[in-house]
């Protein structure tokens, strides 16, 4: 069925490098699609979302990418600090479903000090 | 201003108790989601809840499950007869209601059936 997936399920980087975090969807219809950041404990928390008439989106040390040719969508972090230490999701939503969003299975990350 | 807060943090139960989570959200918001977040997985979509209109009840798992949202604002979920599977944490989120609002989450009730 329709899915959002994620390539690596741990990752971990050094301090100060950057962190590039991907994301597979394959669902045509989506049109939407969200970050989030959930720690240890918390519910998730927003990072950035796209939509699907762009193919760049940049917050602060965020960036996504989105590749509707292949489907893919990615995370990139900038300057990966030890507070970065988290899992991340990527979620999508459909323009046929409402505001239902389909999570991802999550990637974790892991900064080294 | 305050988030989405849920209550209890934690819930452990014994197999075949009812057991009742709620959700509080952000003020002005229209719309509400519940979600299920097993061990280590993504989450799962159960309910949403938009305005007066029905809630889109499509991410339930059983009839066990049923989430109700008094005056459009407090939600409450409820399993009934719960089992151990049932054991994971419940995400609350809210949003403005349109399409594409962001959703903001609760920290979770994590529940644990014994």
């Amino acid at each position: 069925g329709e899915s959002v997936g994620l390539h690596l399920p741990t990752l971990s980087v050094q301090e100060g490098d950057n962190s590039i975090i991907n994301c597979a969807y394959s669902n045509s219809a989506s049109d939407y699609f969200i970050w989030y950041k959930q720690e240890s404990g918390k519910g998730p928390q927003f990072i950035i979302d796209i939509r699907s008439n762009m193919d760049k989106r940049q917050g602060q040390r965020v960036t996504v990418l989105l590749n509707k040719t292949v489907k893919h969508l990615s995370l990139q972090i900038a300057a990966t600090q030890p507070g970065d230490s988290a899992v991340y999701f990527c979620a999508e939503n459909p323009y046929n479903a409402g505001n239902m969003l389909t999570f991802g299975g999550g990637t974790r990350l892991m900064v080294k000090p | 201003g305050a988030g989405v807060s849920q209550s209890p943090s934690n819930k452990v139960t014994e197999k075949g108790k009812d057991v009742e989570l709620r959700c509080d959200p952000i003020s002005g918001h229209t719309a509400l989601y519940w979600y299920r977040q097993s061990l280590g997985q993504g989450l799962e979509f159960l309910i949403y809840f938009q305005g007066n209109s029905a809630p889109d009840k499509s991410g339930l798992p059983s009839d066990r499950f049923s989430a109700e949202r008094t005056g459009g604002s407090v939600s409450t979920l409820t399993i009934q007869r719960t089992q151990q599977e049932d054991s994971a944490v419940y995400l609350c989120a809210s949003s403005f209601g349109d399409r594409r609002e962001t959703q903001y989450f609760g920290p979770g009730t994590r529940l644990l059936v014994l």
